[in-house]
């Protein structure tokens, strides 16, 4: 099955500064790519997501990049905030026969004020 | 708010008990999706369904079992509860069967004693 790798487990950055988190992929068939944020104590929140027949997107201060040939994916945040706090997943889905998602571990990112 | 409403929110039970958590998507969604959220293995992907058919199988133990309904809200039922299942069930809908954005409801935290 797919196999999705998440780093850096926990990353600190000054506000203002930049973040990036990048995860890898196995299976290269998969062809969907979401980033969730999740904030303490709630729900996930999709905040972006690319499609294989893309190689970047970018929502104002937030970008994702994927490279099918190495498989990885890179969530980009610029200028980052104090409310970017959060944990951050990347996750993999393939559409064929079945429709299973695949979670990185997580990354906990803390925007030093 | 996602739409997505999850009930019980807190479920507290022994071992070897068997409970059922609920899930109504948001309208006019198809497809649920269900995820276990531990501390030490980040969100599972368990089970989806859509439009009452069950679509993909992830992580999901044979103690545990899905069902969605003709009116589309879902039940995860987990039996012969073990300590480790302890965690929060998060479950999620989306209006496409795969490939779409996925809108997770506030979960259930299960906390088996």
């Amino acid at each position: 099955g797919e196999n999705v790798e998440q780093h850096p487990s926990t990353l600190s950055v000054q506000e203002g500064d930049s973040a990036v988190i990048k995860c890898t992929y196995s299976d290269s068939a998969s062809n969907y790519f979401p980033w969730y944020k999740q904030e303490l104590g709630k729900r996930p929140q999709l905040i972006i997501d690319i499609r294989s027949n893309v190689g970047e997107k970018k929502d104002q201060r937030i970008a994702v990049t994927l490279n099918k040939t190495a498989k990885h994916f890179s969530l980009h945040i610029t200028e980052t905030q104090p409310e970017d706090s959060a944990v951050y997943f990347c996750a993999a889905n393939k559409w064929s026969t079945g429709n299973q998602f695949y979670f990185g571990t997580g990354t906990s990112l803390t925007v030093i004020p | 708010d996602s739409g997505v409403t999850q009930t019980p929110k807190h479920l507290i039970t022994a071992t070897g008990q068997r409970v059922t958590l609920r899930c109504s998507p948001r309208s006019g969604d198809l497809s649920v999706y269900w995820y276990q959220q531990s501390l030490d293995q980040g969100l599972q992907f368990l089970i989806q369904y859509y439009n009452g058919e069950e679509r993909a199988k992830g992580n999901i133990l044979e103690r545990f079992s899905a069902q969605q309904f003709p009116d589309l809200h879902s039940e995860l039922n987990l039996s012969s509860l073990e300590l480790g299942d302890s965690a929060l069930y998060f479950c999620a809908s989306s209006v496409v069967e795969s490939g779409g954005e996925q809108f997770f409801g506030p979960g259930t935290r299960l906390t088996v004693l």
